[in-house]
């Protein structure tokens, strides 16, 4: 089954930009999708497609993803942005989705 | 605007069955693959199965068969059992929506916490 690994956290000052990464065995010829998960709630979309943002996610939140890594970066990080991220991809060889770890971000 | 809601016991007793319910509102089942994904206490997102709309369903292998995903779309709901559950299966059950030929989950209900506990 494909591994997906993820840092357990970053940390990042307000307004500075905050980068997590998703590793995985040549991720860049995979489809990475990210979730944003607060407290208490459901995970929230907030990148599909490595870097196709949903509707009425900020521009402050962008993908990308090249050879084994993929990465979400959000800049300009608010307080509100304190959360868990997950990476996810489909695994074409079970035909089942993989999560990441999760990254918890810390606003400072 | 699509909302899932999950239902059903928040207890269930050592080696008997979990069974959950998502209802799905301001949306139609036709087109679509609901999943459910469940997080344990502290832990990541572990994928359980999905149903597509037509009824054809799959499972996450390491369940080992325990899990059962089925559909009523007179009632615009799909269900989750879970037999022979254990402490290990306490965690947060989440229902998710997929659109067929897409790889990722766009709406997700809020979230039901099942306790295994005698």
């Amino acid at each position: 089954s494909y591994v997906l690994t993820q840092p357990p956290s970053v940390s990042v000052a307000p307004g500075k930009t905050a980068t997590i990464t998703c590793g995985g065995n040549n991720i860049g010829s995979e489809a990475v999708h990210w979730y944003q998960q607060k407290p208490g709630q459901a995970p929230v979309l907030v990148i599909h497609y490595d870097s196709d943002r949903p509707s009425g996610i900020p521009e402050r939140f962008s993908g990308s993803n090249s050879g084994n890594t993929a990465t979400l970066t959000i800049s300009g990080v608010e307080a509100g942005d304190e959360a868990d991220f997950y990476c996810q991809v489909w695994d074409s060889s079970s035909d089942h989705p993989v999560f990441g770890g999760g990254t918890r971000l810390t606003v400072l | 605007q699509v909302q899932l809601q999950e239902s059903g016991p928040g207890l269930v007793k050592p080696s008997e069955t979990l069974s959950l319910t998502c209802t799905v509102s301001g949306g139609s089942i036709s087109g679509y693959y609901w999943s459910w994904i469940r997080q344990s206490p502290g832990k990541g997102l572990e994928w359980i199965g999905d149903i597509f709309y037509i009824g054809s369903t799959n499972y996450n292998p390491s369940l080992k068969s325990r899990a059962t995903i089925s559909l009523d779309t007179s009632k615009n709901q799909f269900s989750l059992n879970l037999t022979s559950v254990t402490a290990a299966d306490t965690a947060v059950y989440f229902c998710a929506r997929r659109v067929a030929g897409l790889y990722f989950f766009d709406y997700w209900g809020q979230g039901a916490l099942v306790t295994v506990s005698s």
